[in-house]
């Protein structure tokens, strides 16, 4: 069964510190995607990124970064000089395998990240 | 362009009472999905459609939830009868057919059910 794991429960860090959040994720499928998800206080889920199972490339976004590591099934996720704007619940999510076609996502529980000014 | 659309944004209703949820996909959006979000499970797809039709419902809780999609442009989620332990945020997503394709979320329906 699927199942991704983020250990971190909640996260608290001054503004300016750089922060990274875990996600480590179980599937016995070889084709699937990552997901990162922001929910911010206001409660919608925003998409963040997506990454293909073979593409191990690390990827960088403004102030946001993924690194992908497929030998030790983890999709961690870094911010640079963080921002209060950045407080928010983070989660990680694993879809089915990709020649399924529909893309269900199984997510992990979520890291409440805040920035302190 | 306009997002995923879920109204009502939140429902109070009382033990016992029917509870109809709705989604507007966005446009051209082959998949539609709805999930279900509480303190103690999380993030969890109840189903999911494939061109207006339910493809895997194996994660709505019991027969008191039930979904319909009429058409591309809008599906039901509801719950009947309504107990106090389906309080949570429900969601909808919703993306193009293409395997490639990004799922998003509308805003969620805050359902309290006293």
């Amino acid at each position: 069964a699927q199942k991704v794991t983020q250990a971190q429960t909640e996260i608290s860090v001054v503004e300016k510190e750089d922060v990274t959040l875990d996600c480590v994720y179980e599937t016995r499928d070889t084709t699937y995607y990552l997901f990162w998800y922001k929910q911010p206080p206001s409660g919608e889920l925003v998409f963040l990124i997506r990454r293909n199972s073979f593409d191990e490339q690390n990827e960088i976004s403004g102030r946001y970064s993924w690194n992908f590591q497929k030998s030790t099934s983890s999709f961690n996720f870094t911010i640079t000089a963080s921002q209060v704007v950045d407080s928010a619940v983070y989660f990680c999510a694993l879809s089915d395998p990709i020649i399924q076609g529909a893309q269900k996502l199984v997510f992990g529980q979520g890291t409440r990240l805040t920035i302190n000014p | 362009d306009a997002g995923v659309i879920q109204s009502p944004r939140h429902e109070v209703t009382e033990m016992g009472q029917e509870v109809t949820l709705r989604c507007k996909p966005i446009s051209g959006h082959d998949y539609l999905f709805w999930y279900r979000q509480t303190m103690m499970r999380g993030l969890e797809l109840l189903i999911y459609f494939n061109n207006n039709v339910p493809i895997d419902d194996s994660g709505m809780p019991e027969d008191r939830f039930s979904a319909k999609m009429p058409n591309a442009s809008f599906s039901t989620l509801k719950i009947q009868p309504s107990e106090p332990r389906d309080s949570a945020v429900y969601f909808c997503a919703s993306r193009e057919g293409g395997s490639t394709d990004t799922q998003y979320f509308g805003p969620g329906t805050r359902l309290t059910v006293l």
